[in-house]
């Protein structure tokens, strides 16, 4: 069966370097997802990407994210300066079209990001 | 409370119990999804409900939904110590890219 996977599981940086977290989404979707989970609480809302561009972002992903799908198969989260508070979980999801609008998405296992 | 809330945070059961999550919310939706996370994993979707369907069932889960009270109740039946995990409602609004608006989540033990 198809997954969405990511690369790495866990990232240790130090605060203020960049990181990029990967994923591969499932081949035949076309809308793509990043959440974050903070430890004990509830996972949140990042960034929406469909057709080579962002269609939705939330407050959180502020000018220090950037989302890249820079081939045909891989979907890309760089953070570029870490925060303490940026440590966290790190979902991608995806979905297709396929079925009816808005229906379920698939997630990755997650990155859990450590920033020191 | 914050778009889908779920109460209890916590359950507690025994082996062969039912147990019975339910979660508010406040906007409209165009559906709302259960998900499962087991500890320090991924989310697992478990079923959809859309916003004109009242009830829907998957196995040994059942689902209903009430748009005029804004609520949404999962009921595991028949639990197993392998549905011990956390379950999160989540909803999607029409007219938006399909995120999902998560809530707090209920953390169920099923005891063997």
């Amino acid at each position: 069966e198809p997954e969405v996977t990511q690369t790495p599981s866990h990232q240790v940086t130090q605060m203020g370097q960049e990181v990029i977290l990967r994923c591969v989404p499932i081949s035949n979707h076309l809308y793509f997802y990043w959440y974050r989970q903070i430890l004990g609480q509830k996972v949140e809302f990042l960034v929406s990407f469909y057709n080579n561009e962002i269609s939705e972002k939330s407050e959180i992903f502020d000018d220090q994210f950037s989302v890249e799908r820079p081939d045909g198969s891989n979907f890309t989260l760089k953070i570029r300066s870490t925060k303490l508070e940026d440590s966290a979980m790190y979902f991608c999801a995806s979905r297709s079209t396929s079925g009816g609008a808005y229906n379920e998405q698939f997630f990755g296992p997650g990155t859990r990001l450590t920033v020191l | 409370s914050q778009q889908g809330e779920e109460d209890p945070q916590a359950l507690s059961i025994q082996e062969g119990e039912n147990a019975t999550m339910n979660c508010s919310y406040k906007t409209s939706i165009n559906n709302l999804q259960w998900y499962r996370q087991n500890s320090g994993r991924g989310l697992v979707h478990l079923i959809l409900i859309r916003s004109n369907e009242r009830e829907k069932h998957s196995g040994r889960l059942r689902v209903t939904l009430d748009t005029s009270k804004k609520s949404s109740s999962l009921l595991i039946t028949a639990s197993r110590a392998a549905d011990t995990a956390s379950y999160f409602c989540a909803t999607v609004s029409s007219g938006n890219t399909g995120k999902l608006i998560f809530g707090q989540g209920t953390t169920l033990q099923v005891k063997p």
